[in-house]
């Protein structure tokens, strides 16, 4: 079955540049997606198809996808992005498939 | 708006049944697929099931295959889970999420705020 894995935290200053990876088995020829998902709320979609960005996400958001890893950027963090984030992936053998999560700690 | 809202989690005992329904709004429901997430208590999100617009193609995690069905009523707007001979391990947050990107039947772009369901003697 395919896994994907991302660390379990990531730690970034105010108004600087955080990246979470998630990584998988040749994950560069799988689409990724990306939800944000916030204490007792639903996860938001952030990034779709490795590198698109639904309408209403800052700018600040960005994706790459590419060998082992997918790389979620966030850019000039704020408080407010303070969250969990979730990579996604499907894969013939195991359909639907969600990492772990990574919870972001903006310092 | 769009929306969905679950609705009928509770207490269910251990080897239980529980229907739980997502009633959708705001956009034309028979055109797009839909999908049951679940997220344990402190623990990560896993995807449960999804179905097409026209309940043609369903698919399952296989940690719930035989015991979740899912299906929809398209003339009520409605998605539905049915589970049966649930276990503790089913306790769980259950969300409803429409795959709502062109020709990408695994991006969610909308979420319910969820229903939860708790298995427990």
């Amino acid at each position: 079955s395919y896994e994907v894995t991302q660390p379990l935290s990531v730690s970034v200053a105010l108004g600087q540049t955080a990246r979470i990876t998630c990584g998988g088995n040749n994950i560069g020829s799988k689409n990724v997606h990306w939800y944000q998902q916030k204490p007792g709320q639903a996860p938001v979609l952030v990034i779709y198809r490795d590198t698109n960005r639904p309408s209403g996400i800052p700018e600040g958001f960005s994706g790459s996808n590419s060998g082992n890893t997918a790389t979620l950027t966030i850019s000039r963090v704020q408080a407010g992005d303070e969250a969990d984030y979730y990579c996604q992936v499907y894969d013939t053998s195991t359909t639907i498939v969600f990492g772990g999560g990574t919870k972001l700690t903006v310092l | 708006e769009v929306q969905l809202v679950e609705s009928g989690g509770g207490l269910v005992k251990p080897g239980g049944s529980l229907r739980l329904s997502c009633a959708a709004s705001g956009f034309t429901f028979r055109t797009y697929s839909m999908n049951w997430v679940r997220q344990a208590p402190g623990k990560g999100l896993e995807w449960v099931s999804s179905i097409s617009g026209n309940s043609g193609h369903i698919i399952y995690a296989d940690s719930v295959k035989g015991r979740l069905t899912i299906s929809r009523d398209n003339a009520r707007n409605s998605l539905y889970l049915q589970m049966h001979s649930l276990r503790a391990d089913d306790t769980a947050t259950y969300y409803c999420a429409r795959a709502g990107v062109p020709d990408s039947p695994d991006v969610f772009d909308i979420w319910g705020r969820g229903t939860m369901v708790t298995v427990s003697s």
